[in-house]
């Protein structure tokens, strides 16, 4: 079975651009997760939808990030505008359900803000 | 708020026994899991305890006592592709997983 997918795997950008991630989950897994992982630091939680609505989204900087799951499939997350602390691995990850106990995470991107 | 302590860092000789601790504080908690993250991959599921008790798989063998708020992770014949960081993670009653901050393991010849 394939694995979650993200792209892009690496992106560059200068402090108040903006920036847009993707996340196809594993088929068939109706709960999807955003991450952001800081050098060092655990993975921590961005967002988390069931089918395509918002379970957990507290720990969202909503002034400038935001994401949708049109479709209850695909994700996609965007930071607009950037700022250097943004910098971070940013990882997708999927469960069957909304339990969770076992997430299967993408590559990730690397997001490094200049 | 959760909190989760964990030691950063733990070395080990390959083919011995290592334990890792985690121990944890938080409301409406619902169980332990462990993830494995080598350098530059993905965080990878090992297992997860929500009762108390050891739960064992291959080498690997993880432990919960939720009266003390506390949990290990055991692997045993330690092999080099070991090295890597060990999170342990709380699930609560809102379905987020918080994890800590891992615990680089360096396995030596």
């Amino acid at each position: 079975e394939a694995g979650v997918a993200q792209s892009p795997r690496y992106k560059i950008i200068e402090k108040r651009q903006s920036v847009a991630f993707w996340c196809n989950p594993i088929s068939g897994h109706a709960t999807l997760y955003w991450y952001q992982q800081i050098l060092g630091q655990g993975p921590k939680l961005l967002i988390q939808f069931q089918n395509n609505g918002v379970v957990d989204d507290s720990q969202l900087p909503k002034d400038r990030f935001s994401a949708e799951r049109l479709k209850g499939v695909d994700s996609t997350l965007k930071i607009q505008p950037a700022k250097l602390e943004d910098s971070a691995v940013y990882l997708c990850a999927s469960s069957l359900d909304r339990s969770g106990n076992e997430q299967f995470f993408g590559p990730g991107t690397r997001l490094t803000v200049l | 708020g959760q909190s989760l302590e964990q030691p950063s860092e733990v070395t080990a000789v390959e083919g011995a026994i290592v334990q890792i601790n985690c121990t944890y504080q938080t409301s409406g908690f619902y169980g332990l899991s462990w993830y494995q993250q080598h350098d530059g991959g993905a965080p990878t599921f090992l297992s997860y305890n929500g009762l108390d008790g050891l739960e064992e798989t291959g080498r690997f063998s993880s432990f919960l006592s939720r009266s003390d708020s506390y949990g290990y992770l055991l692997l045993q014949e330690l092999q080099m592709k070991d090295s890597a960081s060990y999170f342990c993670a709380v699930r609560n009653s809102g379905y987020a997983l918080n994890f800590g901050k891992g615990t680089s393991l360096l396995v030596t010849p």
